[in-house]
């Protein structure tokens, strides 16, 4: 079974430093992983999908990559912003079916 | 509308109450997806439904009883639930099973 880890589980900066949030995975053969986002008691937002072909994707400030020899995927978030703050999760497939597994999240605070 | 959309948006049942919850998707996606999400846990998968077929039936509870009348509906029917069943319930959807997600906004469920 996918056993997804996301670290750190929380984190604080000051508004317009970079965020880097990590994403890891047991099951190399990991053909998706998709970055989502979530604001308190809310549903959650997909940011960038990365498909097995790919190493990374870009949206904006959002680049997000794909390593999958080594079970890992990384967020970048260049010059935060206050509303940037919410959960970040992670999510990749489980088994042949591609259904998929979630990390805990990183809970993110960007401070003005 | 487009999207995925979720009804309703809260809820408060008794334990002894039946009620349903509804999700609905304007995607054209094939494979639909319940998930519980408790507080401080990671998202749990309940059931998996690809082209109105169950696909996946998580060790959920039998008071929890999925139907998917058609590719763009899917309903969660509860009865006799308890406390610990209070939580986010979240709906998504994807073109195929393996593909990205498309989230609903959720129903937060408190069963009093």
């Amino acid at each position: 079974k996918q056993e997804v880890t996301q670290i750190p589980a929380a984190l604080s900066v000051p508004e317009g430093e970079n965020l880097v949030l990590n994403c890891s995975f047991t099951d190399s053969a990991i053909y998706n992983l998709q970055w989502f986002r979530q604001d308190p008691g809310k549903g959650l937002t997909s940011l960038l999908l990365i498909q097995s072909s790919q190493r990374e994707q870009t949206s904006g400030r959002l680049n997000a990559s794909l390593d999958k020899s080594s079970g890992r995927s990384t967020l970048y978030i260049a010059a935060s912003q206050p509303g940037d703050s919410a959960t970040y999760l992670c999510a990749g497939p489980t088994d042949s079916w591609g259904k998929f597994q979630f990390g805990a999240g990183t809970q993110v605070v960007v401070t003005p | 509308e487009t999207g995925v959309t979720q009804t309703p948006r809260h809820l408060v049942m008794g334990m002894t109450n039946k009620k349903s919850l509804k999700c609905e998707q304007h995607l054209g996606h094939n494979a639909m997806y319940w998930y519980k999400q408790s507080a401080k846990k990671p998202l749990e998968l309940m059931f998996v439904y690809s082209l109105e077929e169950r696909v996946e039936n998580n060790s959920v509870p039998s008071r929890f009883s999925p139907e998917c009348p058609n590719s763009s509906h899917l309903f969660l029917h509860l009865h006799t639930l308890q406390p610990e069943d209070s939580a986010l319930y979240l709906c998504a959807s994807s073109q195929a099973i393996g593909y990205g997600y498309t989230f609903g906004s959720g129903t937060r469920l408190t069963v009093v």
